[in-house]
């Protein structure tokens, strides 16, 4: 199968400070890619829509200045938590589509995001 | 909005025996797609199995089978002969059909901890 990679996989940080995950699709083109987000036990729930070359589209809830997503090429979607405090720990996953608006969604590794 | 659920928080199996997850969503769209996630401990987001609203039978692969009830709006996963390597965190999940944004979203169920016995 395809194979998306996200990094960090683990981040450690102090509040207040930046920190930014990068999910690429290393054998193939993503048009859209997606930001979830899975608190200890709990299911995936999706953070933002990141699709190339134009503005991400939010889940309602979600402050788009809190979590800034930057989708500049095929294979790279950027997500950056800033200012980030205690309450934005959490394990982020990214997902890419291979193909047009039906095709298969690959899932990166996770990033576990831990801030002081 | 489409709304997934598993109504089992953790399901506990012998190795060598059968266990049956199960899920049921909520939709008013005629054509979309059901998936089975597997989430072992290192997190990485397995697709198990995947089913199309418009077919009337159900997938299978390998030891996974589907029970797929469309009026019954109901998507249970089976797992025959359990292997230790089955352990894991299953998640059910839906997406629409439809081209365009709604076309593209994965709505996820709560999940169902799967243990299996030695």
């Amino acid at each position: 199968g395809a194979v998306v990679s996200q990094h960090p996989s683990r981040v450690i940080c102090k509040s207040g400070t930046s920190v930014k995950i990068e999910c690429r699709s290393l054998d193939f083109q993503a048009t859209t890619m997606f930001w979830y987000r899975q608190f200890p036990k709990q299911s995936l729930m999706l953070m933002a829509t990141s699709n190339e070359g134009s503005k991400a589209t939010y889940e309602q809830g979600v402050e788009k200045d809190k979590f800034l997503i930057n989708h500049a090429s095929l294979t790279l979607s950027t997500l950056t938590v800033t200012s980030a405090h205690p309450e934005d720990s959490s394990f982020y996953i990214c997902s890419a589509r291979r193909g047009q608006s039906t095709g298969e969604l690959f899932f990166g590794e996770g990033s576990r995001l831990t801030v002081l | 909005a489409q709304t997934v659920t598993q109504s089992q928080p953790e399901m506990s199996v012998q190795e060598a025996e059968t266990v049956t997850l199960s899920c049921t969503y909520d939709t008013s769209e005629s054509d979309y797609y059901l998936f089975w996630y597997k989430q072992p401990p290192s997190r990485q987001m397995i697709l198990v199995i995947r089913q199309e609203a418009y077919k009337q039978q159900n997938a299978t692969e390998n030891r996974f089978s589907v029970n797929f009830q469309k009026a019954a709006k109901s998507f249970s996963l089976k797992i025959s002969d359990s292997q230790l390597g089955d352990a894991a965190m299953y998640f059910c999940a839906y997406r629409s059909a439809k081209r365009g944004a709604a076309g593209n979203k994965l709505t996820f169920g709560g999940g169902t901890r799967v243990l299996v016995k030695p």
